[in-house]
């Protein structure tokens, strides 16, 4: 059952430019979200969090939004820069039952 | 300090036969979780072992099993393997567990079944 989806397999975007990635779920018991970034040949690594108290967590150039009424986050990343190119990955977790979910991921390529 | 290890990195098994993946968490945490990612489905979670108690399962096959040892050290294992088991196997711990936060993950377990 996929409880974190990631509607958008791939995302193109000029270097530059705004990427926005996108993460619906469906478990009204999540309560924070975390965005991970993985690089092929390597291991996810954690980029930005989310908790449900907020609507929005920046990080430099990594800013999340979440909206919690239609159970939908976005990552924007402004300017989007070629070492960005990367399979993010989206992810959920419910601390009272000791779960987190991820998404499929979105491989966003960032054009020079 | 030094990151999430994973051996082997790279594996080839025929089917039917089992497989041991092993994970060595960053010292001092003791949640390590594991996870199978294949492509379109995204990091799909197996389980989660706490202080060498398994805490959490996902929707796996029995098939799949994991343990974890007094250093923190975990194994999982996959027996009688079959075609669609060929997956990237990774494993993360956490200080406290899989759903409190940032997660650490190692490079991965490649495994091809043939």
């Amino acid at each position: 059952d996929q409880q974190v989806k990631q509607n958008s397999p791939s995302l193109s975007v000029q270097e530059g430019r705004i990427s926005i990635l996108n993460c619906d779920y469906t478990n009204s018991m999540f309560d924070y979200f975390l965005w991970y970034k993985k690089y092929p040949a390597e291991g996810p690594t954690f980029l930005i969090s989310i908790s449900s108290i907020k609507d929005k967590n920046e990080d430099g150039r990594f800013t999340v939004f979440l909206n919690k009424s239609a159970k939908h986050l976005s990552l924007h990343i402004v300017p989007s820069q070629p070492g960005d190119s990367a399979v993010y990955f989206c992810a959920a977790s419910d601390p009272n039952n000791n779960d987190m979910r991820f998404g499929a991921g979105t491989r966003l390529t960032v054009k020079p | 300090k030094a990151g999430v290890t994973q051996t082997p990195r790279y594996l080839i098994k025929t089917r039917g036969q089992q497989v041991t993946l092993s994970c060595s968490p960053i010292s001092g945490h003791r949640s390590v979780s594991w996870y199978q990612q294949t492509p379109g489905q995204g990091l799909q979670f197996l389980f989660e072992y706490f202080s060498e108690t398994q805490r959490n399962k996902g929707n796996f096959p029995g098939r799949f099993s994991g343990r974890q040892f007094s250093n923190s050290r975990s194994e999982m294992n996959v027996s009688t393997l079959e075609l669609g088991d060929s997956a990237l196997y990774l494993c993360a711990s956490s200080l406290s567990g899989s759903w409190a936060g940032e997660l650490f993950f190692g490079e991965g377990s490649r495994l091809t079944v043939l």
